[in-house]
């Protein structure tokens, strides 16, 4: 089955510089790859997610790059703010009806001003 | 987005009882749902899976008969946690989904279930 490594699980940055999760998976037949943001005690939320048919997205800050070749795919947030603050989660599926969501580890994200 | 409900929020079970969780999808019908265990500081992991017209999935090492899944509508799926214990107390997360949309789910709010 699916298995997916995130890194780092800890990043601290200082408000306004660039933050930079990465994630692998091994099923190369994955082809969906969202990422969630979770505050403490609240449920996923969706924040950006890219499918195999495109290399990069992005939405405002945020912006997800994927390697399909290398099976890798990241999450950058730009000028970031105390409010990013969360943890975040990579996810990969197959993209088949009914299969579900494998995720990272996470990665706890804390934005100082 | 489409919207996914979770009840309760939270619960505190005496060990040996049961507990259920019900998850709702309120404004469309859900073919697929999905429930997820989430212990303080780690991931989501993967329960079960429930499609319409089949019996739920299970993932390896999660004990069908400890917890009963139900797909019992289109629109509600509910987890039953039988004889809790204080190990099963975690944050438990439903999401819901079609089969047209793929993967693509959307997540209930979460239960907190506390077995003391």
């Amino acid at each position: 089955g699916e298995n997916v490594e995130q890194h780092p699980s800890t990043l601290s940055v200082q408000e306004g510089d660039s933050a930079v999760i990465k994630c692998t998976y091994s099923d190369s037949a994955s082809n969906y790859f969202p990422w969630y943001k979770q505050e403490l005690g609240k449920r996923p939320q969706l924040i950006i997610d890219i499918r195999s048919n495109v290399g990069e997205k992005k939405d405002q800050r945020i912006a997800v790059t994927l390697n399909k070749t290398a099976k890798h795919f990241s999450l950058h947030i730009t000028e970031t703010q105390p409010e990013d603050s969360a943890v975040y989660f990579c996810a990969a599926s197959s993209g088949q009806a009914g299969t579900a969501l494998i995720f990272g580890k996470g990665t706890t994200l804390s934005v100082s001003s | 987005g489409a919207v996914v409900s979770q009840h309760p929020s939270w619960v505190i079970c005496k060990s040996g009882t049961s507990v259920k969780i019900e998850c709702r999808s309120l404004d469309f019908q859900a073919t697929t749902m999905f429930w997820y265990r989430q212990f303080p500081k780690q991931s989501l992991m993967l329960m079960a899976t429930s499609n319409e017209g089949s019996k739920a999935t299970y993932e390896q090492g999660v004990e069908k008969d400890k917890f009963l899944i139900n797909h019992a509508s289109l629109t509600l799926s509910t987890l039953t946690v039988t004889s809790a214990h204080p190990e099963d107390s975690s944050f438990y997360i439903c999401s819901a989904g079609r089969f047209e949309w793929g993967t693509e789910a959307f997540f209930g709010q979460g239960t907190r279930l506390t077995v003391v």
